[in-house]
């Protein structure tokens, strides 16, 4: 069965910095990979997708992600974090429907003024 | 596009006591999808229907739990008998069959005493 891990729990970061979260993934072959940003109170929301072809997939929001095949990964990036980035982010892998997702635990980001 | 509705957006009970949920998926979306989440955790996949059809419960998913989607439109989520282990956020998402772009409600949380 198919794993992600979150190595991050918290990452804390001042406002126009960059950030980088951390995914990695444990399957056979090349999986669905996602971003998802989950606010208090609100639903989880799609930051981007990969599927194939290129390895830098850009999303909302300003983020994007890179896939690195020979490291199991999918780090999420932005080059610029904004307070209203805070909020909890998912990592997601899916092997045919991505509805069946099996999700990371999430890392917390707390933006600091 | 309404967006994915559930109802109610908390629930408290007390244990051995029934509950359901409803969700009310986007309307052109002919899949449907159930996850748990829990404190510190992502959420987990519990069951999804392709219209009216359940194709696939997870294993997590005790007897104590039914899901039904009677006219491929809301689906509900029913649990019998609850424990305390069932507290939790529940989950909702669709989405069109061929898209994997998954929408997810702002969930229901269930608080089980």
């Amino acid at each position: 069965a198919q794993s992600v891990t979150q190595p991050d729990i918290h990452i804390t970061v001042s406002e126009g910095a960059s950030l980088e979260l951390r995914c990695n993934y444990s399957y056979g072959a090349t999986p669905y990979l996602f971003w998802y940003v989950q606010s208090p109170g609100q639903g989880l929301q799609l930051l981007l997708k990969y599927f194939s072809g290129d390895t830098l997939v850009q999303g909302i929001k300003g983020f994007e992600a890179e896939f690195k095949r020979s490291q199991s990964s999918f780090n999420l990036r932005k080059p610029s974090v904004h307070w209203s980035d805070a909020a909890e982010y998912f990592c997601a892998v899916a092997i045919t429907n991505a509805g069946k997702s099996t999700f990371g635990d999430g890392t917390t980001l707390t933006v600091k003024p | 596009d309404t967006g994915v509705s559930q109802n109610p957006r908390h629930k408290i009970t007390k244990r051995g006591q029934n509950v359901t949920f409803r969700c009310d998926p986007i309307s052109e979306h002919n899949r449907l999808y159930w996850y748990r989440q829990t404190l510190g955790q992502g959420p987990e996949f519990l069951t999804y229907f392709q219209n009216e059809a359940q194709l696939e419960k997870s294993r997590l998913l005790s007897d104590r739990f039914s899901a039904e989607r009677p006219k491929g439109s809301f689906s509900t989520l029913e649990i019998q008998r609850t424990e305390q282990g069932d507290s939790a956020m529940y989950l909702c998402a669709s989405s069109r069959e061929g898209n994997e772009k998954l929408f997810f409600g702002s969930g229901t949380q269930l608080s089980v005493l």
